[in-house]
């Protein structure tokens, strides 16, 4: 069975604070990882992908480690607006779950 | 363009009625995909279709579940006989194809709670 593992926190961080999100995956096939975003009480929606060099999106940068399997997620300078379950999401590659695998998700609670 | 759409957006139903759940997904999107997740918890995969057909079925938690999709658009999830331990909300989303890369869209969820 093929897995996407997180800690599922709460992190309960200041505004203005720099968070730190991470995530295993267990199959060395995949070749596509997202960050999708949760807010309470609604549907996931796509924060950004996760590409091999890294990649920047403004405040957030995702990172790759594919010989650990592992990816990153890296929140700078909190907003309260931040607050949300963040799931890592991993392809599905050869499996049977259509075509992504979501981890249960991180939560992140940002205080003022 | 508009987005996935479910309906009915909240469902109280009594214990051992049946429930019919619908899916809209963004048209000509070709991929199409159930997910349960209870309070607090994870997404739980349910079933997915690649057009009209659903390659594994094997993700339905029980006998109880049923799930259809017609000219590769609209997408009924069917609970039998509903137990409480259904309560849920159950999302579908949708993406252009199978491809890795494709992002899934997801619909508002149907809120679903068994008495």
């Amino acid at each position: 069975r093929k897995e996407v593992e997180q800690d599922p926190g709460p992190f309960n961080v200041p505004e203005g604070a720099t968070v730190a999100f991470n995530c295993t995956y267990s199959n060395s096939a995949s070749q596509s990882f997202f960050w999708y975003r949760q807010d309470c009480r609604k549907e996931p929606k796509l924060l950004m992908s996760v590409y091999s060099s890294g990649n920047e999106d403004g405040r957030f940068t995702a990172q790759l480690n594919r010989a650990s399997q592992y990816i990153s997620l890296l929140i700078r300078d909190s907003k309260l607006s931040d607050s949300a379950t963040y799931l890592c999401v991993v392809n599905d590659y050869g499996g049977s779950q259509g075509n992504l695998i979501f981890g249960k998700g991180t939560k992140l609670s940002v205080k003022p | 363009g508009a987005g996935v759409s479910q309906s009915p957006s909240n469902k109280v139903t009594e214990k051992g009625k049946d429930v019919e759940l619908r899916c809209d997904p963004i048209s000509g999107h070709t991929a199409l995909y159930w997910y349960r997740q209870r309070l607090g918890q994870g997404l739980e995969f349910l079933i997915y279709f690649q057009g009209n057909s659903a390659p594994d079925k094997s993700g339905l938690p029980s006998d109880r579940f049923s799930a259809e999709r017609t000219g590769e658009s609209v997408s009924t999830l069917t609970i039998q006989r509903t137990q409480q331990e259904d309560s849920a909300v159950y999302l579908c989303a949708s993406s252009m194809g199978l491809v890795s890369y494709n992002e899934q869209f997801f619909g508002p969820g149907t809120r679903l709670t068994v008495l």
